[in-house]
């Protein structure tokens, strides 16, 4: 199994650029990376997705290395609303085709005025 | 799109008691994942299935639990037999099912509070 490590907490200010790296040195080759983000009380919420290099949306950046032992996810000048608990994940493909997400206990994010 | 939807929300129940939980992925997803998420930690996978085949459950899952996807829908989740070690928030998600994306979508979620 796949298993990711990601620092525990992190602060900021708003407006700040936040960079959260996960370390998944036993990624698989058919491993995709994904980052997901959740608020107390909800369900987490898919951020984005990654295989490779670099992918970017309207919300996130994720920068993967070559080696792919690791990722970055990069949150643009964050505001109070981004404060939340993110979670970096590898897919374990199951045999059956499906996945057996494993979640760490992710990194908490506290963004301060 | 409606989103993962999941019924009730809150339960409290009394130790013991069975109860049973609802969740109705987006409609056109075909595979249907449930979590348990305690306090500070990150979700739990409990089972998966493929429309309506049960392919994986976690050891997590006791024989007080079954979880079941009729016509490849809705899931309900049952445990049985309840205990206070079973209080925690209880996570729905669907997926299209690519085979190496697999992005999935989660509901808002049950929590269960076993007194």
């Amino acid at each position: 199994l796949a298993k990711t490590t990601q620092p525990i907490s992190m602060d900021s200010y708003e407006g700040q650029e936040v960079n959260i790296t996960c370390s998944h040195n036993n990624i698989a080759t058919n491993d995709y990376i994904t980052w997901y983000q959740q608020f107390p009380s909800q369900g987490p919420r898919f951020i984005i997705q990654g295989y490779k290099t670099k992918v970017t949306n309207e919300v996130a950046s994720l920068f993967i290395p070559a080696d792919r032992k690791s990722s970055t996810l990069s949150l643009p000048r964050v505001s109070l609303s981004d404060t939340a608990v993110y979670y970096c994940l590898v897919g374990d493909s199951l045999n059956t085709g499906g996945f057996k997400t494993i979640f760490g206990a992710g990194t908490r994010l506290f963004v301060k005025a | 799109d409606t989103g993962v939807s999941q019924d009730p929300r809150h339960k409290i129940t009394k130790r013991g008691q069975n109860v049973t939980f609802r969740c109705d992925p987006i409609s056109e997803h075909n595979r249907l994942y449930w979590y348990r998420q305690t306090l500070g930690q990150g979700p739990e996978f409990l089972t998966y299935f493929q429309n309506e085949a049960q392919l994986e459950k976690s050891r997590l899952l006791s024989d007080r639990f079954s979880a079941e996807r009729p016509k490849g829908s809705f899931s309900t989740l049952e445990i049985q037999r309840t205990e206070q070690g079973d209080s925690a928030m209880y996570l729905c998600a669907s997926s299209l099912g690519d085979r190496n994306t697999d992005t999935q979508y989660f509901g808002p979620g049950t929590r269960l509070t076993v007194l």
